[in-house]
């Protein structure tokens, strides 16, 4: 249990279908990310949040739209996808964020997403 | 820009046999911070150990031990007498300042490490 909470664990979708990720940290910490893991990748930074600002925004196409309505929660509203986009997607939250020291991260255990 | 290479994609070992996992990290920061990271089926990552690049002191933790040498950019992980609860993705991961002058964590592809029984 690594305090960081993600739902649902498992989402097949058509490439028309709109759907939510949601990731939930009781952790107290000021930073969320969200990652995707592609088979035999490198884990891919999709966004940051610090204290509920994004900071991060590393070219994801605009049919990903992250949202950060408090600094507990963080969702990835999905729209349109490809099945390209089938994945592992990760969230994790630090207590801060760019500090170095305090960029242990921990992650929840990933929605297994896959787009039809 | 930083880059971590994991050139082991898959290792598999029997228990009780030694393994080390490499790690090749590139950086032109000064100040930068080495990760390991385990993902055991269940899918979450776990975090291991964290090194500043200023501290080279090799470290142990149990079975577990890590041997960092700034000389061939080197962060190498090894188990010892390894058991098959150890059978794991281990990624290794690079905290360093990006063009934008904001710290990215980069990780690597990762190897997946099964012990046989």
């Amino acid at each position: 249990e690594t305090g960081v909470t993600q739902t649902p664990r498992h989402l097949v979708m058509g490439m028309t279908n709109k759907k939510s990720l949601k990731c939930e940290q009781h952790l107290g910490h000021n930073a969320m990310y969200w990652y995707k893991q592609s088979a035999k990748k490198p884990l891919e930074l999709m966004f940051v949040y610090s204290l509920e600002e994004r900071v991060e925004n590393n070219s994801v196409p605009s049919r990903f739209s992250p949202e950060c309505p408090n600094s507990s929660h963080l969702f990835l509203h999905l729209h349109t996808l490809q099945p390209e986009d089938s994945a592992l997607y990760l969230c994790a939250s630090s207590q801060d964020y760019g500090t170095g020291v305090n960029e242990k991260l921990f992650f929840g255990s990933g929605t297994q997403l896959s787009v039809l | 820009a930083q880059k971590v290479t994991q050139a082991q994609t898959e290792i598999s070992v029997v228990e009780k046999e030694d393994v080390t996992l490499d790690c090749v990290y590139e950086t032109r920061d000064t100040t930068y911070y080495l990760f390991w990271y385990k993902q055991p089926p269940s899918g979450e990552l776990v975090f291991l150990i964290r090194r500043n690049s200023f501290d080279e002191q090799n470290e142990i933790s149990g079975r577990y031990s890590w041997n960092f040498q700034k000389s061939t950019s080197s962060f190498n992980f090894t188990i010892t007498a390894s058991q098959v609860v150890d059978s794991a993705v281990y990624f290794c991961a690079l905290s360093a300042t990006t063009s934008g002058s904001a710290r990215q964590l980069t990780f690597g592809s990762g190897t997946q490490l099964t012990v046989l029984p």
